[in-house]
């Protein structure tokens, strides 16, 4: 089946502090990638939606030059959490999909702490 | 807004009981998919109906979509422990592309 990684799995950073997250399809080229945020007991809402060699569509509300999304390549995308805050803490969830696919597929999540 | 809303929020059941949990939306849809994600983990696809279908099994797993009401349920037949997680289902919008909505999801335990 089609795994998608992703890294780190948590990460703890200072306030005003960079982090990078990184998502790969591993064995299937993704065409479009979503990057989706999760706050405990809640659900997934989708911050932006990425394209290869194309800029992101944000969701209404995300801010773009706080949450940088770089999707270089056919497997890899990249959410960058800018001057992090404490408010972003929170699990931040990628898929993949690919015009072979009827399901997006999902990464491992990954937990930001921001202190 | 969320485009499901799922209830119960919350379903507590003993191994061997049947759970069922039900999800509403709103627009018109093209298929409609139910996920699991485990405590902490990411999302895993269940099964996926399409807005013609009406029931699909999928080993323990029952999923019947009405189209005129606009809501799904997916029943879990002779639950075990290991089926404790959140279950979620998401609607991809009609016109075109992956985008997935999800709902609220329904927290399930199954106490052994």
């Amino acid at each position: 089946g089609a795994v998608v990684s992703q890294h780190p799995s948590w990460v703890i950073c200072k306030s005003g502090t960079s982090v990078k997250i990184e998502c790969r399809s591993l064995d299937f080229q993704a065409t479009t990638m979503f990057w989706y945020r999760q706050f405990p007991k809640q659900s997934l809402m989708l911050m932006a939606t990425s394209n290869e060699g194309s800029k992101a569509t944000y969701e209404q509300g995300v801010e773009k030059d706080k949450f940088l999304i770089n999707h270089a390549s056919l497997t890899l995308s990249t959410l960058t959490v800018t001057s992090a805050h404490p408010e972003d803490s929170s699990f931040y969830i990628c898929s993949a999909a690919s015009e072979f696919y009827n399901e997006q597929f999902f990464g491992p999540g990954t937990r930001l702490t921001v202190l | 807004s969320q485009q499901g809303e799922e209830d119960p929020q919350a379903l507590s059941i003993q191994e061997g009981e049947n759970a069922t949990m039900n999800c509403s939306y709103k627009t018109s849809i093209n298929n409609l998919q139910w996920y699991r994600q485990n405590s902490g983990r990411g999302l895993v696809h269940l099964i996926l109906i399409r807005s013609n279908e009406r029931e699909k099994h999928s080993g323990r797993l029952r999923v019947t979509l009405d189209t005129s009401k606009k809501s799904s349920s997916l029943l879990i037949t002779a639950s075990r422990a290991a089926d404790t997680a959140s279950y979620f289902c998401a609607t991809p919008p009609e016109t075109s592309g992956s985008r997935l909505t999800f709902g609220e999801g329904t927290q399930l335990t199954v106490n052994p």
